[in-house]
């Protein structure tokens, strides 16, 4: 049974620093990695998918890394702002046979002070 | 492009009532997903359709729960009769097969912003 676990919980920066989310999980037969975005009481925003071969993904200040055999995926985002505070969770998904069902994360609750 | 929508955003019930939720995919989405999660805990897989029919539904707690995907468009998820333990933000998303040259990664799932059930 695939688990997923992401450290540190919680989380408290300055503006302009580096964040550095770790989501950790248990079955290495996995299919892609989503992480994403939830703000207080609204939705999940995606973010960035990895797919099981690539070894990272980046979009703006944005850069999630994969690495498969060790079960670890990192995403970093680069000096942050006030605006990055939300909770972000990862998500993975077993091989496609299993229909791409979706095994979360507790999240990370990220506070950027200004 | 509209994203995901779900209604009602709030539902306050009591228990043993029966409860409607519907979810709006991405428009030509062929996968549909539920997930809830679960005051203190992370958000769980409840069932897949692909177009109208039920691909997975391996994570629904019981038979109180009943799901359909009428027509392939939208979903219900109808929970009855209600019990306290059913309380949490269920959440519906969506998701397209890679296409050549499209703009969407492979299976990359779009959430709605989720509706709070609350049993009292």
């Amino acid at each position: 049974k695939q688990e997923v676990t992401q450290i540190p919980a919680a989380l408290s920066v300055p503006e302009g620093e580096n964040l550095v989310l770790n989501c950790s999980f248990t079955d290495s037969a996995i299919y892609n990695l989503q992480w994403f975005r939830q703000d207080p009481g609204k939705g999940l925003t995606s973010l960035l998918l990895i797919q099981s071969s690539q070894r990272e993904q980046t979009s703006g200040r944005l850069n999630a890394s994969l690495d498969k055999s060790s079960g670890r995926s990192t995403l970093y985002i680069a000096a942050s702002q006030p605006g990055d505070s939300a909770t972000y969770l990862c998500a993975v998904s077993l091989i496609k046979a299993a229909g791409n069902k979706l095994t979360f994360g507790g999240g990370t609750r990220v506070l950027v002070k200004p | 492009e509209a994203g995901v929508t779900q209604f009602p955003s709030h539902s306050v019930i009591e228990k043993g009532q029966t409860v409607t939720l519907r979810c709006d995919p991405i428009s030509g989405h062929d996968n549909l997903y539920w997930y809830r999660r679960v005051m203190g805990k992370e958000i769980k897989f409840l069932l897949h359709f692909v177009k109208e029919s039920k691909q997975d539904e391996s994570g629904m707690p019981n038979n109180r729960f009943l799901a359909e995907r009428t027509g392939g468009t939208y979903s219900t998820l109808k929970v009855q009769p209600a019990e306290l333990e059913d309380s949490g933000v269920y959440f519906c998303a969506s998701s397209q097969e890679y296409l050549a040259g499209g703009p969407h990664s492979y299976n990359e799932q779009f959430f709605g912003p989720g509706t709070r059930l609350t049993v009292l």
